[in-house]
């Protein structure tokens, strides 16, 4: 079955330290990569997405991610993290293909507490 | 413009009972998903709906069902709850349903079974 991996649960970092998060996806074909965020007690919100093209993809807040197809990875990166990144994080892959019509599939997530 | 409206908010219900939540998508989206997000965990997708026809089906059993109307928004019916069916809900809405858009998500109704 198809899955996502997200390699860290819990980080904790200090503001203007780098952030590197993994996501890794469990499927050979075309898919579709996204990076979500949910800030506390709002609700998820995309922070970049890759499609096609160019496998480095910028987002908001500073945020990119790199596509590389033959680790089937896309992780994510911000040089420099502030106390407002606080927030939990969500690597998902959309897959298609029959029988896959453009379902979502997401990591378990990352918590990243910034300390200010 | 509004983004993708859920209700309720929140919501407490016994074992046994059923319950309807709903879905207001963005204007112009025809197609919501499902999803139920259980905590410390990512979302599991439930349904796809598109056109007012079911597009795709998570890993739920039968009692779980939902419906799209004719102006695109949507129920998702559980029937028979279960404590485990304990989650935050969430709904998605997109421009299409097979395209390469992306999927913008409401606020989620938070089910507490007990």
């Amino acid at each position: 079955a198809q899955s996502v991996s997200q390699h860290n649960h819990h980080v904790i970092l200090s503001e203007a330290a780098s952030l590197e998060l993994g996501c890794n996806y469990s499927y050979g074909g075309t898919v579709n990569l996204f990076w979500y965020v949910q800030y506390p007690g709002q609700h998820l919100q995309l922070l970049l997405k890759y499609f096609s093209g160019d496998p480095l993809v910028k987002g908001i807040k500073g945020f990119e991610a790199e596509f590389i197809k033959s680790k089937f990875s896309f992780n994510l990166r911000k040089p420099s993290v502030q106390w407002s990144d606080t927030a939990e994080y969500f690597c998902a892959v959309k897959i298609w293909g029959s029988g896959n019509t453009g379902k979502l599939i997401f990591g378990q997530g990352t918590t990243l507490q910034v300390k200010p | 413009d509004a983004g993708v409206t859920q209700s309720p908010t929140h919501l407490i219900k016994t074992r046994g009972q059923h319950v309807t939540l709903r879905c207001s998508p963005i204007s112009g989206h025809k197609s919501v998903s499902w999803y139920q997000q259980v905590l410390g965990q990512g979302p599991q997708f439930i349904f796809q709906y598109y056109e007012k026809e079911e597009r795709g089906r998570g890993n739920f059993p039968d009692r779980f069902s939902a419906r799209q109307f004719p102006n695109y928004s949507s129920e998702l019916n559980v029937n028979a709850l279960l404590l485990g069916d304990s989650a935050l809900y969430l709904c998605a809405s997109s421009l299409t349903g097979t395209d390469s858009y992306e999927q913008y998500f409401g606020p989620g109704t938070r089910l507490t079974v007990t």
